[in-house]
């Protein structure tokens, strides 16, 4: 089981906006419609901002958009703000009970 | 509001082995599965394995398969995470994430981490 395949960074200005990928096999984001996507600022655990692909929890502001197509899930930022300055981590579930992690990408905001 | 407070930070030595405790207060614990995501410094998250407490049923990640157990005790709402035969590779902040049981649900509440550091 290797890990989803992200950017290790991505970059942009206020305003604009970013996006993420995360790349997996036929074995997970391309078979199940799992996809989560985690931000993590420095010395703080993790918080969920997308499940099931495209959802967004309760708070999480519609700034935030996933999508899926094939085997790669993307994580969509627009009007960036300086505060969504992060590592963002994608997570799929990959049958057999089993949960698999991207490599995390750093959004930097310019 | 579900929250999740973990054990402190543990300094163990190379072959020995490492217990950290999570605790669930606020919300139904037997109706969540509780997973461990460990991150080594520096580095990404990786996810270790998980229990649903209602059915005492564990599932592991296929690279600590034999090394890693998870169990839970209901009667105190706490989840239990062990792993043995430690290594320098297995210093790490240990993270507790509680979520719905269904397959692939997301890890909605994080416990504080756990710093677990292995050295001689």
């Amino acid at each position: 089981q290797s890990a989803l395949t992200q950017p290790r960074s991505v970059s942009g200005s206020p305003g604009q906006s970013v996006t993420i990928s995360c790349t997996g096999t036929r074995n997970d984001i391309g078979w199940y419609n799992s996809v989560s996507w985690y931000q993590q600022h420095p010395g703080k655990a993790p918080k969920v901002m997308i499940y099931d692909v495209t959802k967004r929890p309760s708070g999480v502001p519609d700034r935030f958009s996933g999508s899926k197509s094939g085997y790669t899930a993307s994580l969509t930022i627009s009007g960036l703000q300086a505060e969504d300055e992060a590592d963002y981590y994608c997570c799929s579930y990959a049958g057999s009970y089993t949960m698999i992690f991207g490599g995390g990408t750093k959004l930097t905001v310019l | 509001q579900v929250q999740l407070v973990q054990s402190g930070a543990e300094v163990k030595k190379p072959g020995s082995w490492v217990r950290v405790s999570c605790r669930a207060s606020g919300g139904t614990f037997n109706t969540y599965a509780f997973n461990w995501v460990r991150q080594a410094p520096g580095q990404g998250l990786e996810w270790m394995g998980r229990i649903i407490p209602t059915l005492d049923i564990a599932n592991y990640a296929p690279d600590f398969q034999g090394r890693v157990m998870i169990t839970a005790d209901k009667s105190t709402n706490t989840a239990y995470m062990e792993l043995s035969s430690l290594s320098s590779e297995d210093t790490a902040v240990y993270y507790c994430a509680g979520g719905g049981s269904a397959n692939g649900a997301p890890f909605d509440y994080w416990g504080q981490g756990a710093l677990v550091t292995v050295s001689s």
